[in-house]
């Protein structure tokens, strides 16, 4: 069956950058597109964008482009995010899915929470 | 702010049927298909809905979608009290930025 499974909770100064990862199986990792998704606390999702796992070509929402990194592993069936220059904002929990049928997310992962904090 | 609008909160008591809507614009909703997750406390969202109106394998057919021009509706027929959740429906916007993938604010459901 689809698994995603994410790296662990993080914690990180205002400032740092943080790096996610979500590791795929169950299914062959270059033909669907993974999506990043993230909740703040008490919040709704916030769509931030998706990578190819097959050619590496990504999107994202316009407010985190050049801030926020989608890169893969092909080897290792793992896809990555990586945003830079945190806020305390930035706190949330941040989700990968995976890209289905028309369009949908059917396969989420657990879920990294990621806390930021002087 | 979302550019898909959503209630805030719906209720009903076991049994009733509930509806929540959502809607958008002619660059989303009104040229792409809408999809609908629930999201239970602590736990990641789940497909609820997919396409409008199909459901995913697993999902009860108490819950069904439909769409209508640039708005959307999902229902919830015999609500049971596992349905207490937050409801997110999402879709494809076709702006400036390219394709960009927007999901609604959410709407809590309360099974009183």
């Amino acid at each position: 069956q689809v698994q995603l499974v994410q790296s662990g909770a993080e914690v990180k100064r205002p400032g740092a950058s943080v790096r996610v990862s979500c590791k795929a199986s169950g299914y062959i990792f270059t033909v669907y597109e993974l999506h990043w998704v993230r909740q703040a606390p008490g919040q709704g999702l916030e769509w931030m964008g998706w990578i190819n796992p097959n050619s590496g070509g990504t999107h994202s929402a316009k407010k985190f482009q050049g801030r926020v990194t989608m890169t893969r592993d092909t080897s290792i069936s793992t896809v990555y995010m990586e945003v830079s220059s945190l806020r305390s904002d930035d706190t949330a929990v941040y989700y990968c899915a995976r890209e289905g049928l028309y369009g949908s997310l059917g396969n989420w992962g657990q879920g990294t929470l990621v806390s930021v904090s002087s | 702010q979302s550019v898909l609008t959503q209630s805030p909160s719906a209720s009903g008591t076991p049994g009733q049927r509930v509806i929540i809507s959502c809607s958008g614009s002619s660059s989303n909703i009104g040229r792409n298909t809408v999809n609908w997750y629930q999201q239970l406390p602590g736990t990641a969202p789940k497909l609820l809905i997919y396409s409008d109106s199909q459901r995913p394998s697993g999902v009860p057919d108490r819950f069904s979608g439909s769409k209508s021009g640039t708005s959307a509706s999902l229902a919830i027929s015999g609500l049971q009290s596992e349905d207490e959740a937050d409801y997110f429906c999402a879709t494809w916007d076709d702006g400036l930025n390219g394709r960009d993938y927007v999901f609604g604010p959410g709407t809590k459901v309360t099974v009183v």
